[in-house]
């Protein structure tokens, strides 16, 4: 699996809603993407997985496009709170183990 | 519930030395998967533990090993320190064997090692 990228940053007001991409090699349809967000001094915590078209749950909805290139978290009217580093990560199946694979990350900074 | 418990929350060891970081998942996860975090190479997954047997491993160094004991209890070892060993040592657990695939992971804190 090549290295999977994110956008380096992001930028948001409060109440706003926010998209971040995670782009990838094409993967099968029973691999999955799973998002986490990290705040500083803390693990990583889980928002959202899947490995179908869309998500959703009470936090976020992830989008898997037709090709599997890619992938997008959206996180409906963020709030100052939201303000953290979003990782994806990629687990490709490969006949007897998967390959895991974090994206670079994501720093969202949101302000009123 | 009580979450994942690293420790120690720091170390600062010397080149050629070992370490050993310690990680207690949440009651009742079975599987133990450890990472590292570093400024350059980002998140990178070292090993995953299950049932006290490795059942996934990335693309480190015969020097970083670890074992799970019975209790689901995990260790994982670093010898031959290395400048570029310094980094946040993460653990997560899950309820079942995690692949990358349907497993949504717990993480603990970390442990911050420094090699000096």
């Amino acid at each position: 699996l090549a290295k999977t990228t994110q956008p380096i940053s992001m930028d948001s007001y409060e109440g706003q809603e926010v998209n971040i991409t995670c782009s990838h090699n094409n993967i099968a349809t029973n691999d999955y993407i799973t998002w986490y967000q990290q705040f500083p001094s803390q693990g990583p915590r889980f928002i959202i997985q899947g490995y179908k078209t869309k998500v959703t749950n009470e936090v976020a909805s992830l989008f898997i496009p037709a090709d599997r290139k890619s992938s997008t978290l959206s996180l409906p009217r963020v709030s100052l709170s939201d303000t953290a580093v979003y990782y994806c990560l990629v687990g490709v199946w490969g006949g007897t183990a998967s390959k895991l694979t974090f994206g670079t990350g994501t720093r969202l900074q949101v302000t009123l | 519930k009580a979450g994942v418990t690293q420790t120690p929350r720091y170390l600062i060891k010397t080149r050629g030395q070992q370490v050993t970081l310690s990680c207690s998942p949440i009651s009742g996860h079975r599987s133990v998967s450890w990472y590292q975090q570093t400024p350059g190479q980002g998140l990178q997954f070292l090993f995953e533990y299950f049932s006290e047997t490795q059942r996934n491993k990335g693309n480190f160094p015969g020097r970083f090993s670890g074992r799970q004991f019975s209790n689901s209890r995990s260790e994982m070892n670093v010898s031959t320190l290395e400048l570029g060993d310094s980094a946040l040592y993460l653990c997560a657990s899950s309820l079942g064997t995690f692949s990358g695939l349907g497993e949504k992971l717990f993480f603990g804190s970390g442990t911050q090692l420094s090699v000096l």
